[in-house]
């Protein structure tokens, strides 16, 4: 069955420590893929997404992510984290096109000052 | 660019009520809109995707005659949810494609309490 899979519910990481959320995609094909974040109470805001060519995509406030095909992964990093970036973020897929797109259920960042 | 809006952020109503959420596109056309919903610490569930001038795609399991679509126009679509219950409150987010087609767009979502 196609899924998409954000295996942390939970991450707490100290304010200048490095970040990386996992992300794994289950389809028959390489869907397109995102991230998005949600600050609380708040819509979800692009920051980055992976359609083809260099699997190491850049985005905005600093994050990136790669994706691995044969892993199934697309997962998001950071190499310091600040306090405002605590927030739920989302791995997203498509698989045709934008029209598609499915939700892993979330990763909540905390950031320890 | 590429701002949705929706309005109301956030809307309390008596059971048996209808309640109508609008999803605007600002500054841009937006050929396809999409409604989720999201439960308190839960991922988004896509609910439908409108497309202008045409009827609502709806995913499986949703009352598409509980939750009426419409997209009148290419910066405007309405989420109506019909005879509103409390286990309708939740958190209701649109998206529209932007405009180069390839990114959606969200509002800021829409908290609905149903008493």
């Amino acid at each position: 069955a196609q899924s998409v899979t954000q295996p942390d519910i939970h991450i707490t990481v100290s304010e200048g420590a490095s970040l990386e959320l996992r992300c794994n995609y289950s389809y028959g094909a390489t869907p397109y893929l995102f991230w998005y974040v949600q600050s609380p109470g708040q819509g979800l805001q692009l920051l980055l997404k992976y359609f083809s060519g260099d699997t190491l995509v850049q985005g905005i406030k600093g994050f990136e992510a790669e994706f691995k095909r044969s892993q199934s992964s697309f997962n998001l990093r950071k190499p310091s984290v600040h306090w405002s970036d605590a927030a739920e973020y989302f791995c997203a897929v498509a698989l045709y096109n934008n029209n598609d797109m499915r939700f892993g259920a979330g990763t909540r960042l905390t950031v320890k000052p | 660019g590429a701002v949705v809006s929706q309005h109301p952020s956030r809307v309390i109503c008596k059971s048996g009520t209808s309640v109508k959420i609008e999803c605007r596109s600002l500054d841009f056309q937006a050929t396809t809109m999409f409604w989720y919903r999201q439960f308190p610490k839960k991922s988004l569930m896509l609910m439908a995707t409108s497309n202008e001038g045409s009827k609502a795609t709806y995913e499986q399991g949703v009352e598409k005659d509980k939750f009426l679509i419409n997209h009148a126009s290419l910066t405007l679509s309405t989420l109506t949810v019909t005879s509103a219950h409390p286990e309708d409150s939740s958190f209701y987010i649109c998206s529209a494609n932007g405009p180069y087609t390839d990114t959606q767009y969200f509002g800021p979502g829409t908290r609905l309490t149903v008493l």
